[in-house]
């Protein structure tokens, strides 16, 4: 597609439960970025991958999240154990590369609930 | 630790005057500052974006203004539209290895016909 894709759009489930929420950047986009927004605030960052490594973790919350990206592609954030301060709109972004003048371009984002 | 504070929250402005957007950072590790547009559901799209070499940058209506002695930046939108209602993000990518952006918390603006 044309854009950064994040599915599902919607996501509710029961807290402890586990959550997989995906996204499909551009292609031929080699760096790919997690952030977070929680209602009414900006976004924060999670993770950084450069291709299918990931050299920045430093926003993870907890040892209850955590990432892949799989052949320098499509990536997958993981969280155990929900808790309901995880409610929010998870956004992913990629670009073409970790360089200068190189934006960033968002998905449409996952907005998990946790009940 | 917020790095990047942003103001107004919330913003009003009739249609076709001029809306103001205020951002302000507090260390130098950043070499590029853009501003995103989000409308309900969407993701943020990018706006227009400045580096701190430059301190004026315009596009259309759109103008970013950068202090890089007073680390401040802002939005101008001149000839606001009603279709310009959203929520506005400033932000600052850091210069390490991820090139991370640091956001501003977001301005509510409201544009009445």
């Amino acid at each position: 597609g044309a854009g950064v894709s994040q599915s599902p759009s919607n996501k509710v489930t029961e807290k402890g439960k586990d959550v997989e929420l995906r996204c499909d950047p551009i292609s031929g986009h080699t760096a790919l970025y997690w952030y977070r927004q929680s209602l009414g605030q900006g976004l924060e960052f999670l993770i950084y991958f450069q291709g299918n490594s990931a050299p920045d973790k430093s926003g993870l919350p907890s040892d209850r999240f955590s990432a892949e990206r799989t052949g320098g592609s499509v990536s997958t954030l993981t969280i155990q154990r929900t808790q309901q301060e995880d409610s929010a709109v998870y956004l992913c972004a990629s670009s073409l590369q970790s360089l200068s003048n190189q934006p960033q371009h968002f998905g449409d984002g996952t907005r998990l609930s946790i009940l | 630790q917020q790095q990047v504070k942003q103001s107004p929250q919330s913003l009003i402005v009739q249609k076709g005057g001029i809306s103001i957007i205020n951002c302000a950072y507090e260390n130098t590790a950043f070499d590029y500052f853009p501003w995103y547009q989000q409308f309900p559901g969407k993701g943020p799209a990018l706006l227009i974006a400045i580096r701190p070499d430059v301190s004026e940058k315009k596009e259309g209506r759109f103008t970013i203004s950068f202090n890089k002695s007073a680390k401040q930046f802002s939005l101008h939108i001149m000839d606001s539209q009603p279709g310009d209602s959203a929520t506005y993000f400033c932000a600052a990518r850091r210069m390490d290895s991820s090139y991370k952006l640091i956001f501003g918390s977001g301005t509510r603006l409201l544009v009445r016909p």
